[in-house]
């Protein structure tokens, strides 16, 4: 148990459709964090909010849309995604604000656009 | 080029070999950091370092900043040791927050029993 939790495990979703992937984390943390990872390339930081305010957007297409309700959720909106969206989207959290503090990872949710 | 670069990509070894993970990166840093990933996709933080050398349990951590490299160590490799292991590094201009993480690309350890 990592005290973050993301929802569901495994999607497969076509070209047209509209998902949403789901984090959780109940550590008492105010920054949260959406990666990509592909097969055999380092992690890609695609948005970071900090107090429900986000901070970063490294170049994401708007075909990804997150939203931060509370500092304890995080979402990621999925539409009109391509086939080399497909990876495992993995969130994280942290305390805002403590240099090299421990990421927090969830476990993952493994996309697979067809 | 990466400016984290982790070698080798795959590793097999026999349980009880000891292992060597290198990780060399082209930047100044403030901070590196190992991680592990299992094979679910979680990922477990496991050192962080800015000098010298760290141990926990059967794992060992250096790092020589001059040289810029740092190694993961396992002594007496068990099975359960296999995962992904990555390095990350923080920049020296990365200092307004922890999530400027520069990464690498993994090493895949698998641990034949």
């Amino acid at each position: 148990e990592t005290g973050v939790t993301q929802t569901p495990r495994h999607l497969v979703m076509g070209m047209t459709n509209k998902k949403s992937l789901k984090c959780e984390q109940h550590l008492g943390h105010n920054a949260m964090y959406w990666y990509k990872q592909s097969a055999k390339k380092p992690l890609e930081l695609m948005f970071v909010y900090n107090f429900k305010e986000q901070t970063e957007n490294n170049s994401v297409p708007s075909r990804f849309s997150p939203e931060c309700p509370n500092s304890s959720h995080l979402f990621l909106h999925l539409h009109t995604l391509q086939p080399e969206d497909s990876a495992l989207y993995l969130c994280a959290s942290s305390p805002w604000g403590i240099l090299d503090s421990p990421l927090h990872f969830g476990n993952g949710t493994r996309l697979t656009v067809t | 080029k990466n400016e984290v670069e982790q070698s080798p990509q795959n590793l097999t070894a026999q349980e009880g070999e000891f292992i060597t993970i290198n990780c060399s990166y082209s930047v100044g840093i403030s901070a590196l950091h190992w991680l592990q990933q299992h094979p679910g996709g979680g990922i477990v933080s496991l050192f962080m370092l800015s000098s010298g050398k760290k141990k926990h349990g059967r794992l060992i951590a250096t790092i020589n900043i001059q040289e810029k490299h740092s190694s993961l160590h396992i002594t007496a490799s068990h099975p359960r040791d296999s995962a992904v292991y990555i390095c990350a590094v923080r920049g020296v201009l990365a200092m307004d927050s922890n999530y400027q993480l520069i990464w690498g690309a993994g090493t895949k350890l698998i641990i034949k029993p």
